[in-house]
């Protein structure tokens, strides 16, 4: 089984809809990350979390909220879509800032009408 | 201010010859480096990563990196081509995260490489 999961894979929904993005881990991880890829604006971080009770905002963070249910469940939502928030998007886990190794999940590829 | 860029959104190169995609950063103090890989329809994979010591570095499926304090460059390697490399590649930099005291990866927007048979 894969150590991060995402779901949906895909999704189509329609602006002004609410729709959140899940992740789960199974590495044990403390620290979450959600990012989105554009083509060619390479990945850039929306949220991230350093523990269940720690959340904070990324370089992007206006549209989305956040929600850190467990340490190995980190979620994302926008609350009323636009279709400029089409892109791919992925989450990742990384276990403390020794490593600074990130895992990344498959990805969520989100198109908004 | 610190960055890090990727100079070219693609590299083509055949099959046995050698690969070269690079990376530039400029960052504060000691530099943390990091490439990841991207196959089609799947999430980023880590490669390889320098912290400290040698300036080659070597990592999976064969890869490995030179670190250049002169030049602030990190540039990925391979010495022979396998069109199973054709993927879309990515160079990231440790970058401290305001007032966390802590870091985060900021990564360049990444390279295709496409390794022709």
């Amino acid at each position: 089984d894969a150590d991060v999961t995402q779901t949906p894979r895909n999704r189509i929904t329609k602006t002004g809809k609410r729709i959140m993005l899940e992740c789960s881990q199974t590495k044990g991880h403390d620290r979450m990350y959600w990012y989105r890829q554009d083509p060619g604006l390479g990945l850039r971080l929306i949220y991230y979390s350093f523990d269940v009770k720690d959340i904070n905002k990324g370089e992007i963070s206006d549209g989305y909220s956040v929600s850190r249910q467990a340490q190995a469940k980190f979620s994302l939502s926008l609350e009323s879509a636009i279709p400029n928030q089409t892109a791919l998007y992925f989450c990742a886990t990384s276990d403390s800032d020794l490593s600074y190794e990130q895992y990344f999940g498959p990805g969520t590829r989100l198109t908004v009408t | 201010a610190q960055s890090v860029a990727q100079p070219e959104d693609q590299v083509n190169v055949a099959e046995g010859n050698p690969l070269t995609v690079k990376c530039t950063y400029s960052v504060s103090g000691n530099p943390y480096l990091f490439w990841y890989v991207q196959y089609p329809n799947r999430g980023l994979q880590f490669l390889l990563k320098y912290i400290t010591g040698d300036n080659l570095v070597k990592g999976s499926y064969g890869f490995e990196a030179e670190f250049n304090k002169s030049q602030t460059s990190f540039h990925l390697k391979k010495p022979s081509a396998l069109v199973s490399d054709s993927a879309l590649y990515f160079c990231a930099v440790r970058f401290p995260l305001p007032g966390a005291g802590s870091y985060q990866l900021t990564f360049g927007k990444g390279t295709k490489l496409s390794v022709i048979p």
